[in-house]
């Protein structure tokens, strides 16, 4: 079956724009996770949704970064106002148990903001 | 705050020689480790956990609490095994955030 798709692949944005990134899990699967990877390192945790339910946004750099998940299955990571720092792979896994055990990862969403 | 560190940035071996990739961890709990694989041009997957004690492809990893490590080893490396290696841990009792080390490229040459 399919994996984890996100759109769009490639994204420029200017300096103050807001960005819309889409991820579809896998169908059936109840855990969603948002990640941040930056250049040279590895993932870092965003949020994570259980079904619709947001169960820790402890990631999000800052008030400007909002993700959705309203019903329990495509979720849309949302930046407003981006900067500059906020350029970097936006990834997204899925997982089928509530504890995000194993997780099946997104091919990524590669952000640029000049 | 519990740390991942990956102290290798790239590793370049010949095919057939031994690889062992590095992965130190902070944490004074019993953490939850993973490894992580990312060939070129190919998603994020898990290679392997702790908890399993398996192999795959041809790798191993052991969990050792006393030197807070968890070593990604290979007793004879293949072309195909060149990719980006991600160590990572969660800490234990059901947390499910995971924690990342910058990764370690490895390069098997033929």
């Amino acid at each position: 079956g399919a994996g984890v798709s996100q759109s769009p692949r490639y994204k420029v944005a200017k300096r103050g724009q807001d960005v819309a990134l889409r991820c579809d899990p896998i169908s059936g699967h109840v855990s969603l996770f948002w990640y941040q990877q930056a250049l040279g390192q590895g993932p870092e945790f965003l949020t994570y949704f259980q079904n619709e339910a947001q169960l820790d946004k402890s990631g999000l750099p800052s008030d400007r970064f909002f993700a959705e998940r309203p019903e329990g299955s495509v979720s849309t990571l949302k930046i407003q106002r981006t900067q500059q720092e906020d350029s970097a792979v936006y990834l997204c896994a899925s997982s089928p148990t509530g504890n995000g055990y194993e997780q099946y990862f997104g091919p990524g969403t590669r952000l640029t903001v000049t | 705050a519990q740390r991942v560190t990956q102290p290798e940035k790239l590793l370049s071996v010949f095919k057939g020689a031994p690889v062992e990739l590095k992965c130190n961890y902070s944490y004074s709990g019993s953490p939850e480790l993973f490894w992580y694989v990312q060939y070129s041009r190919q998603r994020l997957q898990l290679l392997l956990r702790h908890i399993s004690r398996e192999s795959i492809k041809g790798f191993t990893a052991d969990l050792n609490k006393g030197e807070t490590s968890f070593h990604l080893k290979k007793p004879f490396a293949q072309e195909e095994d060149s990719a980006m290696y991600y160590c990572a841990l969660r800490l234990g009792g059901g947390s499910y955030i995971p924690t990342f080390g910058r990764g370690t490229s490895l390069i098997v040459h033929p």
